[in-house]
């Protein structure tokens, strides 16, 4: 069946520190997939995508390569910050709805 | 231009009542969705409303209802409440159903504690 799996949390990093986040994915044929953030109390915000084999999302200092081969979609930052503290969330699109992961909570220390 | 706006904010309810949950989407957007998070997990699809008709529905029982009105807002309703159903209730708009490319838009949500 469709589904996403993200590493456990919490990921806990000093600020500066690089970042990933992994995320696998199992859909029929080539979705869409989406990284998305929930700061705490707040709904989800759209952080990057990407739509096709090999494509870059990127936003706000945060990447992740579409990889068809290993079925993957990995969310990295080269420096994260301490306002980077949040939940990320993995998804695809499967016809009429998203498919998340369960999250990982990122805390970022000064 | 406002974004998707979810009321009341936060509920509380008991068990066997009723509650609706309400949500505006993005001027222009005709499809709305709505999704139950529980604590520690994350969003699980619970229907897709576009253009005032049912396009999608995920694994919750009949006592999970919803509509949309000719204006694109829409209700969700629960009724029978179980304890179960406390978790954040999450509405998303995008301007069409389905399709690579469909991007959803997701408002503050509401907070829905049943005791």
């Amino acid at each position: 069946g469709n589904s996403v799996t993200q590493m456990e949390g919490p990921v806990t990093l000093s600020e500066e520190a690089f970042l990933t986040i992994n995320c696998t994915y199992t859909a029929t044929g080539y979705p869409s997939l989406f990284w998305y953030v929930q700061y705490p109390g707040e709904g989800l915000q759209l952080l990057l995508k990407a739509t096709k084999a090999d494509d870059k999302g990127s936003n706000k200092g945060f990447e992740a390569t579409y990889r068809k081969e290993t079925t993957s979609f990995h969310l990295e930052k080269g420096s994260v910050q301490v306002s980077d503290s949040a939940v990320y969330f993995c998804a695809h699109y499967n016809t009429d709805k998203l498919i998340f992961g369960t999250g990982t909570r990122l805390q970022v220390f000064p | 231009d406002a974004g998707v706006t979810q009321s009341p904010t936060h509920l509380i309810k008991t068990r066997g009542q009723h509650v609706t949950l309400r949500c505006s989407p993005i001027s222009g957007h005709k499809s709305v969705s709505w999704y139950q998070q529980v604590l520690g997990q994350g969003p699980q699809f619970i229907f897709q409303y576009y253009e005032k008709e049912e396009r999608g529905r995920g694994n919750f029982p009949d006592r999970f209802s919803a509509r949309q009105f000719p204006n694109y807002s829409s209700e969700l309703n629960v009724n029978a409440l179980l304890l179960g159903d406390s978790a954040l209730y999450l509405c998303a708009s995008s301007l069409r159903s389905g399709g690579k490319n469909t991007e959803a838009f997701f408002g503050q949500g509401t907070r829905l504690t049943v005791v």
